[in-house]
């Protein structure tokens, strides 16, 4: 069964950086996955998808900051100085014929 | 300016029916997969059905199966979700999101449109 696992919440300071995880269940390794922010009271923003090999296609507009990559069954979004923007919910996406599984997303917290 | 809009949300007994609407523009709808996603209040993301550029072929999740119908009009530019026999349970922001062309992945979404299903 194709499942993506997220951790529930993340938290980084203003100007770090920080790594949010994707992980995409057994026997599923080789998907891409696509990472959406939505922002406190607005509807999800395409960010960028990711592929094995950690080449990334970004959505128009999205700054240099945010970037992504990969390694086996996880896929990373890197978000670097951090701005008060950021604090969003993050939700990565993945997809086969006829189904399409979202993870239970991420709240970062810009402290 | 390329953007979708969604609309045809509002409060509905359950039982009943309602249809969504997302009008595309400021690119060639005719050529892209189209899906709808809903959020129900303070969950997360649950995708709900998708279907190919020339609506040939649709897709549904587990709990709209039977009873909800996606649809495209490519001569308008619009996307549909005809929603039958309504639950509470259907309660939720519901976004159309546009592909990108050669895969599932979804790549700009719609403002959404709520759905209140209750007696």
């Amino acid at each position: 069964q194709l499942v993506l696992t997220q951790s529930p919440s993340a938290s980084a300071s203003l100007g770090a950086s920080v790594k949010l995880t994707c992980t995409l269940s057994s026997g599923h390794s080789n998907y891409a996955v696509a990472w959406h922010q939505q922002q406190p009271e607005k509807g999800p923003r395409y960010l960028m998808k990711v592929n094995i090999d950690g080449s990334h296609i970004k959505g128009d507009g999205i700054p240099d900051r945010f970037s992504a990559s990969s390694s086996g069954a996880e896929r990373y979004l890197t978000i670097s100085s951090l701005q008060s923007e950021d604090e969003a919910d993050y939700y990565c996406q993945t997809w086969g014929t006829g189904i399409q599984v979202f993870g239970g997303g991420t709240k970062l917290t810009v402290l | 300016q390329v953007q979708l809009v969604e609309s045809g949300g509002g409060v509905v007994q359950p039982g009943r029916s309602l249809r969504l609407s997302c009008v595309a523009s400021g690119f060639t709808f005719s050529t892209y997969g189209m899906h709808w996603v809903r959020q129900a209040p303070g969950k997360g993301l649950e995708w709900v059905a998708i279907i190919s550029s020339d609506g040939s072929d649709k897709y549904y999740g587990d709990s709209v199966k039977g009873r909800f119908t996606i649809s495209r009009d490519n001569s308008k530019n619009t996307l549909y979700l005809q929603m039958n026999s309504l639950r509470v349970e259907d309660t939720a922001v519901y976004y159309c999101a546009k592909d990108d062309g050669y895969s599932y992945c979804m790549v700009l979404w719609g403002q959404g449109s709520t759905v209140t299903v209750s007696s």
